[in-house]
């Protein structure tokens, strides 16, 4: 039972504009939620995060919502850049603040910017 | 602080043998995880640690898997003999107390021929 979706192997988006990842969650237990980037053979970078307190939450050109009631979180990424092309995982965690805490991860969506 | 530390980068075994892995966490991180990736998989979560004591081991942790964090410090995370199965990459992460985010190492690439 996969706890974590994403539902969009793949994605590609031309430099300049929006890139919008989804992610959709079963387990209300989770209070908090992280972006992941990912390169080969590389381990996955922390981009942004957000707790289930909030809506949304910005830095920089990455921007993450969260839609409780939908169980669905997207991220956005504007202007896309090339250096942008990355495998994307979305992770969720219940309990954050405690003495656990372990990631629960979807299988990632391969974002391609085009120049 | 240099991050989190994973030695080696690459192994390649033949089936059946022993592999041992290392994870030097961030220092002043007192949590350690270990999580496995297969080709178009997520990370998927294998054990936890708080200081030197293993807290939770995921279904996937087989009994030929084996974790250790001495004085808690650096992870060790055994496989005995290995399965073509077990091919995948060995990822550590670290976090401190508190709302700190988790520090990924670049992960073992474990092959099983």
């Amino acid at each position: 039972d996969q706890q974590v979706k994403q539902n969009s192997p793949s994605l590609s988006v031309q430099e300049g504009r929006i890139s919008i990842l989804n992610c959709d969650y079963t387990n209300s237990m989770f209070d908090y939620f992280l972006w992941y980037k990912k390169y080969p053979a590389e381990g996955p970078t922390f981009l942004i995060s957000i707790s289930s307190i909030k809506d949304k939450n910005e830095d920089g050109r990455f921007t993450v919502f969260l839609n409780k009631s939908a169980k669905h979180l997207s991220l956005h990424i504007v202007p896309s850049q090339p250096g942008d092309s990355a495998v994307y995982f979305c992770a969720a965690v219940r309990n954050y603040g405690g003495s656990q805490g372990n990631l629960i991860f979807g299988k990632g969506t391969k974002l391609s910017v085009k120049p | 602080d240099t991050g989190v530390s994973q030695d080696p980068r690459h192994k390649i075994t033949k089936r059946g043998q022993n592999v041992t892995f290392r994870c030097d966490p961030i220092s002043e991180h007192n949590r350690l995880y270990w999580y496995r990736q297969t080709l178009g998989q997520g990370p998927e979560f294998l054990t936890y640690f708080q200081n030197e004591a293993q807290l939770e081991k995921s279904r996937l942790l087989s009994d030929r898997f084996s974790a250790e964090r001495p004085k808690g410090s650096f992870s060790t995370l055994e496989i005995q003999r290995t399965e073509q199965g077990d091919s995948a990459m060995y990822l550590c992460a670290s976090r401190g107390g508190g709302h700190y985010g988790y520090t990924f190492g670049s992960g073992t690439r474990l092959t099983v021929v």
